[in-house]
């Protein structure tokens, strides 16, 4: 069956603009996870959707990053006004069930010039 | 909150060694730990995984064991094959049950 798919699978953006990222998870999965990856880095937990609802945000690291899910489908994360510093791989994972393998898109690697 | 360190961050072997990768973790309510790799440019994948309630777990040339008194486990590979390189990343999830928390990854270069 289809996997997690992130799109766009590049975005350049300008210092100061909005972009929204996007993830399809699995069908059928109710758990929906964001990391953040900068180069050379591990993953870093932004976000936790069980279902439409986000009890964990506490991985965002500023008020600028805002997150929602659908329909316990698809996921937006969006960066207001990027900042150089928001340049990074943007990971989006899905698992049947909290607790449970979670199964990792392509990502969305983000350059804010 | 949880903390995972993971060492050596650069191993280089030659085809048909065994590389051992290690990591600690902080957080002693931590119940499960994955290992995931990632080759360049590609999606972290999860390679094996093992609960607190298992000492070991062997899957063909990878194995995994955990050390819940000295809060560590290893991932090692037997017979390693230059397809093996890669990143690997442990990670461990503690009693949130949701929230997975990623070691720095380790560069495995298998040399033929």
């Amino acid at each position: 069956g289809a996997g997690v798919s992130q799109s766009p699978s590049n975005k350049v953006t300008e210092k100061g603009k909005d972009v929204e990222l996007r993830c399809d998870p699995i069908s059928g999965h109710t758990a929906l996870y964001w990391y953040r990856q900068r180069l050379g880095q591990g993953l870093e937990f932004l976000i936790y959707f069980q279902g439409n609802s986000a009890p964990d945000k506490s991985g965002l690291p500023s008020d600028r990053f805002s997150a929602e899910r659908t329909g316990e489908s698809v996921s937006t994360l969006t960066i207001q006004r990027t900042q150089q510093e928001d340049s990074a791989v943007y990971l989006c994972a899905s698992s049947s069930t909290s607790g449970t393998e979670q199964f990792f898109g392509p990502g969305t690697r983000l350059t804010v010039l | 909150g949880e903390n995972v360190e993971q060492h050596p961050s650069t191993l280089s072997v030659q085809e048909g060694d065994s590389a051992v990768i290690k990591c600690t973790y902080s957080d002693s309510a931590s119940n499960y730990f994955p290992w995931y790799k990632q080759e360049l440019g590609k999606r972290p994948q999860l390679i094996i995984d093992i609960r607190s309630n298992v000492g070991e777990k062997k899957d063909q040339r990878i194995a995994v064991t955990l050390n819940k008194t000295a809060k560590h486990f290893s991932l090692h590979i037997t017979e390693t094959q230059p397809e093996d390189s890669a990143v690997y990343f442990c990670a461990a999830m503690g009693g949130s049950n949701y929230k997975l928390t990623f070691g720095k990854g380790t560069l495995l270069t298998v040399n033929p």
